[in-house]
């Protein structure tokens, strides 16, 4: 089983709806978990932290965290073509400095 | 802004040779790290450094080995560079628990 696994996609959406992204961790100690953009040929780049159960928004996007069920989501709200990109999770590895990552989910936003 | 930089965008290389990839960072950060990303198998650590002088093997270190003589500068060196080492190479460096990536270089080896 791998440490991070994330829906594959790719995942296509009209402009203005929903995208919804989805990731499993399999470390249930984990503590720290974050969602990274990557537009192609870009390195990766830090949207969104979460640590607690619940929901965390931050303007269009929201991460969402169940550690019961081992899950963080990350929703797209009102999706834009500057949205297309891969979507990477990641998790802390019980604290010490290192992050799993998943493989990533590739979103586009049709206009 | 945190800012990573890396010595080069894109670099082809022979077949055995020795490959040098720099990293810099301005935040005087303690925690860095190097990484290869592949399509499909996401982000795989290398080795990453928890001090100047301090390295630790990350998940896939076979054939590369890293320097960290200064805080700010973490170098990867491919001993003997082969065809499975082409790949997207990323820097990254820590604050707290957030890592800031670098530009990434293309390595390339034929």
């Amino acid at each position: 089983q791998k440490e991070v696994e994330q829906n594959s996609g790719p995942l296509s959406v009209p402009e203005g709806a929903i995208a919804s992204l989805n990731c499993t961790y399999s470390d249930r100690v984990s503590q720290s978990f974050f969602w990274y953009r990557q537009y192609s040929g870009k390195s990766p780049e830090l949207i969104m932290s979460i640590y607690s159960n619940g929901d965390k928004e931050d303007g269009r996007f929201t991460a969402q965290l169940n550690k019961a069920s081992q899950y963080v989501s990350l929703l797209i709200r009102d999706s834009q073509p500057s949205d297309s990109a891969t979507y990477l999770c990641a998790v802390d590895r019980s604290n010490d400095y290192k992050l799993s990552f998943g493989a990533g989910t590739t979103v586009t936003v049709r206009a | 802004d945190v800012k990573v930089t890396q010595s080069s965008r894109y670099l082809v290389k022979r077949t055995g040779e020795k490959v040098f990839l720099e990293c810099v960072q301005d935040m005087d950060h303690e925690n860095m790290f190097w990484y290869r990303q592949d399509p499909g198998l996401g982000l795989r650590l290398i080795y990453f450094s928890y001090d100047v002088k301090m390295k630790e093997k990350g998940d896939i270190p076979e054939g590369y080995s890293v320097s960290r003589e200064k805080k700010e500068r973490f170098s990867l060196i491919l001993e003997s560079a082969s065809t499975n080492q082409t790949s997207m190479y990323l820097c990254a460096s820590k604050t707290g628990d957030k890592q800031y990536f670098g530009p990434g270089t293309r390595l390339t080896v034929t």
